[in-house]
Parts: C-alpha cells; sequence; structure tokens
C-alpha cells in the first residue's frame, strides 16, 4: 500500500522568501509518479509539478521546484520567491502507474505568505 | 473552456435521502475519479472509471454508487445519506491514465447531511 506523509499542517513565510514543503512517501512499486497540488480558499485543486520515479533531474516549473530524493524517499515542493497569492493548502499525492493511475494524497500543508 | 464542471455546488440533504451528484468534463478524457475531502485528511478516492460502462471501487466506496454511461460524464450516488457522508466531493478527470498526466479536478460539491 502506498503513503503519502506531510509533516507540516501550517507553515508561514515572508513574501518574497522561499520556502520548502515536506513529503515523504512509501511504495514497493518501482516505477511511480509524485504531484503536488495547491488548493487556494476559493477551494479549486490546482496542478503545479510532476515528478517520475525515474526522471533524472529534478522537476522546476516557473518558481516551483521539486527536490526529489529517491533514496529517503522525499519529494519536497520548493516555492521560490514567495508571493501572497501562494498562501493555500499545498497537497502531496502519489500515483502508481497501472493502477488507473490513482492518487492517494498527503494530508496537506497551510502555507500562509506574510509581509 | 469548462474542463471539469461538478453539480450542484452545494446541497443540504436530511438523514436518508437520496441524491446523484453530476461531474462532466469536455477534454474527452478516459479516467475519471471522485474524492471526498475531510478536514484533516486530504483528498480520498471514493470510485474511479477507467472507461465509459467500467466502474471500480476506490479506498471508501460504502455507501456510494457510481454510473458512468457516456464518456463525459460520472455520477456519484448516495442511495440513503448519513451524516458520515458530511464532505467536499471532487471529480476529476484524466487522459487515458497516462504516467504523468496530472488530474484535472471540478471545483467541488459542499454536501451537508443533517
Amino acid at each position: 500500500a502506498q503513503k503519502i506523509t506531510q509533516t507540516q499542517p501550517g507553515m508561514f513565510v515572508q513574501e518574497k522568501e522561499a520556502v520548502t514543503l515536506d513529503c515523504t512517501y512509501d511504495t514497493s512499486d518501482p516505477s511511480y509518479g509524485l504531484f503536488w497540488y495547491k488548493q487556494p480558499s476559493s477551494g479549486e485543486m490546482i496542478f503545479l509539478i510532476y515528478q517520475g520515479s525515474y526522471d533524472q533531474q529534478n522537476a522546476t516549473e516557473g518558481r516551483y521546484s521539486l527536490n526529489f530524493q529517491k533514496a529517503r524517499k522525499s519529494a519536497n515542493l520548493v516555492i521560490s520567491a514567495s508571493q501572497l497569492g501562494d498562501s493555500a493548502m499545498y497537497f502531496c499525492a502519489m500515483e502508481s502507474p497501472g493502477t488507473a493511475s490513482k492518487l492517494t494524497f498527503g494530508t496537506g500543508t497551510r502555507l500562509q505568505v506574510t509581509l | 473552456n469548462a474542463g471539469v464542471t461538478q453539480t450542484p455546488k452545494f446541497r443540504v440533504l436530511k438523514t436518508g435521502q437520496s441524491m446523484t451528484l453530476l461531474c462532466a468534463q469536455d477534454m474527452n478524457h478516459e479516467y475519471m475519479y471522485w474524492y471526498r475531502q475531510d478536514p484533516g485528511m486530504g483528498l480520498r478516492l471514493i470510485h474511479y472509471s477507467v472507461g465509459e460502462g467500467t466502474t471500480a471501487k476506490g479506498e471508501v466506496p460504502d455507501g456510494y454508487n457510481v454510473s458512468r454511461l457516456k464518456k463525459q460524464n460520472f455520477l456519484l450516488g448516495l442511495e440513503s445519506a448519513a451524516p458520515s457522508q458530511t464532505s467536499v466531493y471532487f471529480c476529476a478527470s484524466s487522459y487515458l491514465g497516462q504516467p504523468g498526466q496530472p488530474q484535472h479536478f471540478g471545483d467541488g460539491t459542499r454536501l451537508s447531511i443533517l
């Protein structure tokens, strides 16, 4: 069974600073994918970034990057130059190919960006 | 550019009542999913479908039924609503379930069972 653990219920970061949101995972599948989604207070789920287990380089999408450490089974999200609009819940999720691409979600981290 | 549309957005039911949540996607996606989101628990998969006419159970299927009669629609039914089913329900879809293809989510349905 797969499991995603997000140990930070809440985080604060000052505007323009970088922040790291932690995500560790557990799976016995050799092939898997890791996603990060953002959920603002309005409630929708917004896809941010994806990392495949066989990808050689860490994924980056604009101000978002994924610090993927396979041996440690961690896939931390790094947000650079935080903006007020980054205040939201952030969810880490794992996909196991071959299982209808179902996602297993973590419990999320609430990020608050302050002035 | 609708994407994934959920109907209704809010609903209040009494215990024992039935209702159907509708999910429609216009992206020609094969895979569709229903999740529930409860405080402190992230999203949990209720049921999913890999194509028209097929459905399968997810992590928390009890008390729910689903149907996928048309490729673009995925219905979630509550036959006899219980207070424990008070939650926010999200529908999602993805293209052929290919690795790395993100699931696209609807805006959610907030359901309260009294």
